[in-house]
């Protein structure tokens, strides 16, 4: 079974500084990986997928992540953060061995971007 | 502006009433994904249905909860009857799916259910 875990509860970063989420997963077979945003008393947003290809992702807002294979990580990353920034991010996968496995998510980390 | 729509948006009832949640997918989409999120669980499948299919509902309450599309603009989430540790916010996300599994979902705004 498919699962992703997101180690850290919150994350604070100051504004203009690089920020990191964390993102690890277990798949049987190749993983389709996704990031989502969300905002207070919003649904959630897409931010990027890794489906194959190039290892670094680019997605909305500045945001990027990079695909590790031998680490089963796919780290949310952004150069200089801004206080809008601040939100929950969840981290999501689906296993490309069976066409019909749901996208499972992790818990969600609350990054706090700091003025 | 395509986006998943859900109604209500607020819903407080008491325990042991019926509870319908609605959702209109985007136009054109085939795979719609119900999810519930609380603080202590965070976001967890409901259930998860492909051309109007139901794929897996493993997630789901089997003797109180049950999902349905009537047709593709319409997917439904009832809860009968309803009980207090229900209360939490209820996603619908809708996705188009090319190569299996490889597409992104859109969310709702979400139901958020109260029962008292």
């Amino acid at each position: 079974a498919q699962s992703v875990a997101q180690p850290e509860d919150q994350v604070n970063v100051a504004e203009g500084n690089p920020l990191t989420v964390k993102c690890t997963y277990s798949v049987s077979g190749n993983p389709y990986l996704f990031w989502y945003v969300q905002y207070p008393n919003r649904g959630l947003q897409f931010l990027l997928k890794y489906i194959t290809g190039d290892n670094l992702v680019k997605g909305s807002y500045g945001f990027e992540a990079e695909f590790n294979k031998s680490q089963t990580s796919f780290h949310l990353k952004k150069p200089s953060a801004l206080v809008s920034d601040s939100a929950l991010y969840f981290c999501a996968v689906r296993d490309s061995y069976s066409g019909n496995t749901p996208l499972v998510f992790g818990k969600g980390t609350r990054l706090s971007v700091i003025a | 502006d395509a986006r998943v729509t859900q109604t209500p948006r607020h819903k407080v009832t008491e325990m042991g009433q019926e509870v319908t949640m609605r959702c209109q997918p985007i136009l054109g989409h085939n795979t719609v994904f119900w999810y519930r999120q609380t603080m202590m669980q965070g976001l967890e499948l409901l259930a998860y249905f492909r051309n109007r299919a139901p794929l897996d509902d493993s997630g789901m309450p089997k003797d109180r909860f049950s999902a349905e599309m009537p047709d593709a603009t319409l997917a439904t989430l009832k809860i009968q009857p309803s009980e207090p540790r229900d209360s939490a916010v209820y996603f619908c996300a809708s996705g188009l799916e090319r190569l299996q599994g490889s597409t992104e979902a859109f969310f709702g705004q979400g139901t958020r259910l109260t029962v008292v």
